[in-house]
């Protein structure tokens, strides 16, 4: 079956530093990945996403590349500010899945101090 | 962009009761709902995928009659949680899914049974 497997937490950096979240995942078909982002006692906002191989998703400073051949979609920003201090889930959809539900990782906890 | 709304965002509850939460897509439609149950510090676990007009497909291990379902329109469905139970105090997160890959989250029900 799916699954996602990203690096565990928490992640903890100081403002201004690089970010890398790993996120490796498993599927059947030709999956669409994307990255969540949750804030405490909030639920889950799309934060980017990929559908295919060599996309590059983007958005508020993070980044992440669609590897086929690596199986993978790290998630990176350059430089981390306090504010992006969160959960982040990494999930895919798998085309071959007929429930068309996401499949998450179990989700890392990133705390930037000042 | 699509917004989904949820609600309550907090609910205290006596054992033994009944709690019903909403959740709503405000701006689109969707055929397809669906409800996860998240543990502190965890990952989403999916309960339920919801197709309106049609009964819920219930993850292995949930239980149907304990969570029920409703998607009775393309805007709103429901989880009830019968005969609550201090075990069953968890975030509830609702999700509506627009086209392919249009996946959009409430913003989560904190559930304490007392």
């Amino acid at each position: 079956g799916d699954s996602v497997t990203q690096m565990e937490g928490p992640v903890t950096l100081s403002e201004e530093a690089c970010l890398t979240i790993n996120c490796t995942y498993t599927a059947t078909g030709y999956p669409s990945l994307f990255w969540y982002v949750q804030y405490p006692g909030e639920g889950l906002q799309l934060l980017l996403k990929a559908t295919k191989a060599d996309d590059k998703g983007s958005n508020k400073g993070f980044e992440a590349t669609y590897r086929k051949e690596t199986t993978s979609f790290h998630l990176e920003k350059g430089s981390v500010q306090v504010s992006d201090s969160a959960v982040y889930f990494c999930a895919l959809r798998d085309f071959g899945n007929a429930g068309n539900m996401l499949t998450f990782g179990g989700g890392t906890r990133l705390m930037v101090k000042p | 962009g699509a917004v989904v709304s949820q609600h309550p965002s907090r609910v205290i509850c006596k054992s033994g009761t009944s709690v019903k939460i909403e959740c709503r897509s405000l701006d689109f439609q969707a055929t397809t709902m669906f409800w996860y149950r998240q543990f502190p510090k965890q990952s989403l676990m999916l309960m339920a995928t919801s197709n309106e007009g049609s009964k819920a497909t219930y993850e292995q291990g949930v239980e149907k009659d304990k969570f029920l379902i409703n998607h009775a329109s393309l805007t709103l469905s429901t989880l009830t949680v019968t005969s609550a139970h201090p075990e069953d105090s968890s975030f509830y997160i609702c999700s509506a899914r627009e086209g392919a890959d249009g996946y959009t989250f409430g913003s989560g029900t904190r559930l304490t049974v007392v």
